[in-house]
């Protein structure tokens, strides 16, 4: 069964630190995706990542974050400067097809912590 | 905005039984409509889906009725089994023909089925 991994499982940062969220995505995927979950809240979309672009972003994803395929195997989510409100699970998924949502695994996150 | 609500953060059912979780959508944009499962410390997994032409679809345990006219679509579970005690999320997709092929998800329900 193939899986997507997510490092580090908990993460805990002083406000205004950046941090990187790193995901290894199924090896023969092409389609990568970040979600979030505050605590108690819906899974929310934020950004979509095709051949070394944002393909889309929901209005969360601002010029705070930003999204980058370092390699051939990672898929990483950076905060620059991070906020209270930063606080959520982070999710990162990855398909083969864009947007096949039926074959669209999701590893199994990282909580950030923001104090 | 809450484009799609799952009004019922919780549910209990008796192994055995049917489970039924609602959810309702407010965007008449959306034509494509999932259910996701959750464990605890994992992604959610993808369960079962319904298109806007149909309204139903059957996989076994579990079947999914689409209400267009009240923007309305549950999940039964037939029989309930203690392994399905897991977060259920509704997600919908406004992605024929249109940009926005972002997946908008509900809160969650937490399904307990006791033995």
């Amino acid at each position: 069964e193939p899986e997507v991994t997510q490092t580090p499982s908990h993460q805990v940062t002083q406000m205004g630190q950046e941090v990187i969220l790193r995901c290894v995505p199924i090896s023969n995927h092409l389609y990568f995706y970040w979600y979030r979950q505050i605590l108690g809240q819906k899974v929310e979309f934020l950004v979509s990542f095709y051949n070394n672009e944002i393909s889309e972003k929901s209005e969360i994803f601002d010029d705070q974050f930003s999204v980058e395929r370092p390699d051939g195997s990672n898929f990483t989510l950076k905060i620059r400067s991070t906020k209270l409100e930063d606080s959520a699970m982070y999710f990162c998924a990855s398909s083969f097809s864009p947007f096949d949502w039926e074959t669209q695994y999701f590893g199994p996150g990282t909580r950030l912590t923001v104090l | 905005d809450q484009q799609v609500k799952q009004n019922s953060p919780s549910l209990s059912v008796q192994e055995g039984r049917i489970s039924i979780l609602n959810c309702d959508y407010t965007n008449s944009m959306f034509d494509y409509f999932l259910w996701y499962k959750k464990y605890p410390a994992e992604g959610p997994t993808f369960l079962i889906s319904i298109s806007s032409i149909k309204d139903k679809n059957e996989d076994g345990r579990f079947t999914v009725f689409l209400n267009k006219s009240a923007k309305h679509l549950s999940l039964h579970i037939v029989p309930s089994q203690p392994g399905d005690s897991a977060v259920y999320f509704c997600a919908a997709s406004a992605g024929s023909g249109g940009s926005n092929y972002k997946l908008t998800f509900g809160k969650g329900t937490l399904l307990t089925v006791n033995p």
